[in-house]
């Protein structure tokens, strides 16, 4: 569910390195995944997206991965840029129900990249 | 192609005043439409969605209502601005139910 009220977690990683971001969701019903990269006083921008049928989804650069036994999701970055640098966070979108439609984020990452 | 328009950038209201920010969304129909509110340094809270007109789902008591006049037109808004009311409001729409959504850039509201 939302963890809002919470100071952000950080990543710091050196450029070219490979990132790892993660992501807990509590809602079961949720069958649907969306990464977002939030760059300082913007809105949030879709990264990649992942439907509970799959466990990995591959992007440019990217890959989602989807544990639905745990109810966890992680962002890999490879050779991570300094144009990287963002706050990334994870959403659920949940299928049917009273809570249909309803987008609902994670606490989000803080990704800090070092040339 | 779809664009959303959110506006004002910035606002700075004093304590008491009313609150109108407007979201509008181009080239689509029906759309999801979402209002976040985020606090520095801190997660998006989803203050409201709505899946069609005149529909409105409130996540969270608070002071802020919402509207949604016409089909592509998202209104939040206050009677009395709180202290609290201080922050980076987002406005989003989806397409369809159970897709991703796509945020507008913001309107930083400093209630003083």
């Amino acid at each position: 569910g939302e963890s809002v009220g919470l100071h952000l977690p950080t990543l710091s990683v050196q450029e070219g390195d490979n990132s790892i971001i993660n992501c807990a969701y509590s809602n079961s019903a949720s069958d649907y995944f969306i990464w977002y990269k939030q760059e300082s006083g913007k809105g949030p921008q879709f990264i990649i997206d992942i439907r509970s049928n799959m466990d990995k989804r591959q992007g440019q650069r990217v890959t989602v991965l989807l544990n639905k036994t745990v109810k966890h999701l992680s962002l890999q970055i490879a050779a991570t840029q300094p144009g990287d640098s963002a706050v990334y966070f994870c959403a659920e979108n949940r299928a049917g129900g009273t809570s249909y439609g309803k987008l609902t984020f994670g606490q989000g990452t803080i990704l800090t990249v070092h040339p | 192609s779809q664009t959303i328009h959110q506006w004002p950038a910035t606002l700075v209201q004093p304590v008491g005043s009313p609150l109108s920010l407007e979201c509008t969304v181009e080239g689509t129909s029906n759309p999801n439409l979402y209002w976040y509110r985020q606090a520095a340094g801190r997660g998006l809270q989803l203050l409201f969605y709505s899946v069609g007109i005149g529909q409105i789902s409130s996540e969270v008591p608070q002071n802020l209502s919402a509207s949604r006049p016409q089909d592509r037109q998202f209104i939040l808004s206050s009677k009395k601005l709180l202290l609290s009311d201080s922050g980076f409001y987002l406005c989003a729409w989806g397409p369809n139910l159970n897709t991703e959504a796509f945020f507008g850039q913001g309107t930083r509201l400093t209630v003083v």
